[in-house]
């Protein structure tokens, strides 16, 4: 069945720290993944997608995310964590080419950056 | 741009009473989504309309939602009558391709009391 999934629900590092959020998927065909930040009390963010090229994206705020194709991965990284970075983050991926643009998300982790 | 406009930001309202959530997409934008956030079930999608057409309301959770899209620059949510259970974030999002992804609006927070 095609799915994504973010497999931790809460990530805590160290400010300083690099970081790293999950996500796997299974989709048929090529995927189109994306990530999002949500801050408290708001909506959610665009930071970043791949959809085709470079294995390796950049987004915003710093963060960058690898397409592993092998490993069906695109895990969220950044080198040195920021205490603002503490929110929630969600993966999300187009489930196919049947799938219009409907989006498809992992139910978050929670990013907790401790001083 | 104004992105994805969504009205009222919160809602406080009288169980039994009716709900209406409101939406402005993005223009140009031919897809729009309606999702419920609650702390205990998560991002949870409602509803999805293309080119003002409902596509999948499989998620809507019951008889009392209704949705729709009457042209391409509105939306609405509507919760009749309203329970208790029903408080959560409500947002909306619209895309303009597989592409794109999804511009979010920020949420209309409803609480049922």
């Amino acid at each position: 069945a095609q799915s994504v999934a973010q497999p931790e629900d809460q990530v805590n590092v160290a400010e300083g720290n690099p970081l790293t959020v999950k996500c796997t998927y299974s989709v048929s065909g090529n995927p189109y993944l994306f990530w999002y930040v949500q801050y408290p009390n708001r909506g959610l963010q665009f930071l970043l997608k791949y959809i085709t090229g470079d294995n390796l994206v950049k987004g915003s705020y710093g963060f960058e995310a690898e397409f592993n194709k092998s490993q069906t991965s695109f895990h969220l990284k950044k080198p040195s964590a920021l205490v603002s970075d503490s929110a929630l983050y969600f993966c999300a991926v187009r489930l196919g080419n049947n799938a219009g643009n409907m989006l498809t998300f992992g139910g978050g982790t929670r990013l907790m950056v401790k001083p | 741009d104004a992105g994805v406009i969504q009205s009222p930001r919160h809602e406080v309202t009288e169980m039994g009473q009716e709900v209406t959530l409101r939406c402005k997409p993005i223009s140009g934008h031919n897809s729009l989504f309606w999702y419920r956030q609650t702390m205990m079930r998560g991002l949870e999608l409602l509803i999805y309309f293309n080119n003002n057409v409902p596509i999948d309301d499989s998620g809507m959770p019951e008889d009392r939602f209704s949705a729709k899209m009457p042209n391409a620059s509105f939306s609405t949510l509507k919760i009749q009558p309203s329970e208790p259970r029903d408080s959560a974030v409500y947002f909306c999002a619209s895309s303009l391709n597989p592409g794109y992804g999804y511009t979010f609006g920020s949420g209309t927070r409803l609480t049922v009391v």
